[in-house]
């Protein structure tokens, strides 16, 4: 099993769609959970850490099921400008204690008119 | 603030040849790391520094060396390049590793020939 699994896409969706984004992880100790976001020939950007009760950021929310070791996004109404890959990124098993960051392949998303 | 600075954006090279890729970071950030990118591969670690004087390999750091001697600088070195090591190369800071995310740079684009 891969450390990082992400339905590679695309997801094609029109303007105001919601669209959910799933990831699993196979690394039962891992600890820090997030989601990058990273435009074509651009460096990734954090878009948001999961925490263990969910969170949500204006249209975006992050689920974390540690039992299943799956992690979720899902964007509610989709914008143009939502169009981009999205990474599913945990704590791996370099660094010790610091734990570096294992990143999933990505999920490519198109946001259409 | 300036971020996570890597030079040069784009470089070619020779088979052969060595080269530095330079990332400094003007956050005080103790963790840094060098990933690569590739199609269908994700980014994976080459290497990874907690603090000044400390590194240490990730996933891939045959073909790469890397140094630490200040918190700022956080210096790749090819050794030899070879057309395998054509990617794209981020250097990443974040203030205390796995908790926090990672702030990214702008990436260098390099083409091994």
């Amino acid at each position: 099993r891969k450390e990082v699994e992400q339905d590679p896409g695309p997801f094609n969706v029109p303007e105001g769609a919601t669209v959910a984004f799933n990831c699993t992880y196979s690394n039962s100790a891992s600890q820090s959970f997030f989601w990058y976001r990273q435009d074509c020939r651009k460096e990734p950007k954090l878009l948001m850490s999961v925490y263990s009760s969910g969170n949500e950021d204006g249209r975006f929310t992050a689920q974390l099921n540690r039992a299943s070791q799956y992690i979720s996004l899902l964007i509610r109404d989709s914008k143009l400008s939502d169009s981009a890959t999205y990474l599913c990124v945990v704590n791996g098993r370099y660094g010790g204690s610091q734990g570096n960051l294992i990143f999933g392949k990505g999920t490519k998303l198109s946001v259409k008119p | 603030n300036a971020g996570v600075t890597q030079t040069p954006k784009f470089q070619v090279l020779k088979t052969g040849q060595s080269m530095t890729l330079q990332c400094a970071q003007d956050m005080n950030h103790e963790y840094m790391s060098w990933y690569r990118q590739d199609p269908g591969m994700g980014l994976r670690l080459i290497h990874y520094s907690v603090g000044a004087g400390i590194t240490d390999q990730g996933e891939v750091p045959n073909g790469y060396n890397v140094s630490r001697s200040t918190t700022e600088d956080f210096p790749l070195r090819l050794l030899s390049a070879a057309p395998s090591q054509t990617s794209v190369y981020f250097c990443a800071s974040s203030y205390q590793g796995r908790d926090y995310g990672y702030t990214f740079g702008s990436g260098t684009r390099l083409t091994v020939v």
